[in-house]
């Protein structure tokens, strides 16, 4: 089975301009997530989508983020104008939808290293 | 509400010493905990997990055991490798809520030779 596929893997831009981010996540899962880890920190959740709905986009800031999972599977995160504090890697990840008592499992990407100069 | 809450890192130990790793939750309903770890310039993986109270998970010699009655899922190896030099996090989803997960802080082991 493959798995959560993101691209690119590394992005340098200067602030002010725009980047864009991809993930396909494995097949079947309903439930696509994007954090945001900071150097040494925990995955912050950014969006929550299922299928192609939003469930929680509480901590995107949205004057300048947006995503969009279009048809219900792959997704794209993008960031405009970048500021240097999103320097960050993104993450993505998938599961399964929930079912019964309990979570899912979530599986993640390898991430997008952005760095904001 | 729920959260994770980790013992503050980095731990170093030396190759085959005893590792434990201690993360408490707090969490409405019937949560299911979760351990991923993080290897350098990587995503999260997930390492183990346990669906109900006094279920055990276990995977590449560590464990952790869902301890309801101290709200607890500590992560232990008996004989620690360098190869284990990873991030911890330490996670759980309460189910509902559409399979929203609440991730701790994160613990940094350094394994020495």
């Amino acid at each position: 089975e493959a798995g959560v596929a993101q691209s690119p893997r590394y992005k340098i831009i200067e602030k002010r301009q725009s980047v864009a981010f991809w993930c396909n996540p494995i097949s079947g899962h309903a439930t696509l997530y994007w954090y945001q880890q900071i150097l040494g920190q925990g995955p912050k959740l950014l969006i929550q989508f299922q299928n192609n709905g939003v469930v929680d986009d509480s901590q995107l800031p949205k004057d300048r983020f947006s995503a969009e999972r279009l048809k219900g599977v792959d997704s794209t995160l993008k960031i405009q104008p970048a500021k240097l504090e999103d320097s960050a890697v993104y993450l993505c990840a998938s599961s399964q939808a929930p079912e019964g008592r309990g979570g899912r499992e979530q599986y993640f990407g390898p991430g997008t290293r952005l760095t904001v100069t | 509400g729920n959260s994770v809450t980790q013992m503050e890192g980095p731990v170093t130990l030396s190759e085959e010493a005893f590792l434990t790793i201690n993360c408490t939750y707090t969490a409405t309903g019937y949560p299911s905990l979760f351990w991923y770890v993080q290897y350098p310039g990587e995503g999260l993986q997930l390492l183990l997990k346990a669906t109900k109270a006094d279920d055990k998970g276990s995977n590449k010699g560590f464990e952790a055991t869902y301890r309801k009655e101290t709200t607890s899922f500590h992560l232990e190896k008996g004989s620690v490798q360098v190869s284990d030099s990873a991030v911890y996090f330490c996670a759980l989803s309460p189910g509902y809520n559409f399979n929203k997960f609440y991730f701790g802080s994160g613990t940094k082991l350094n394994v020495k030779p």
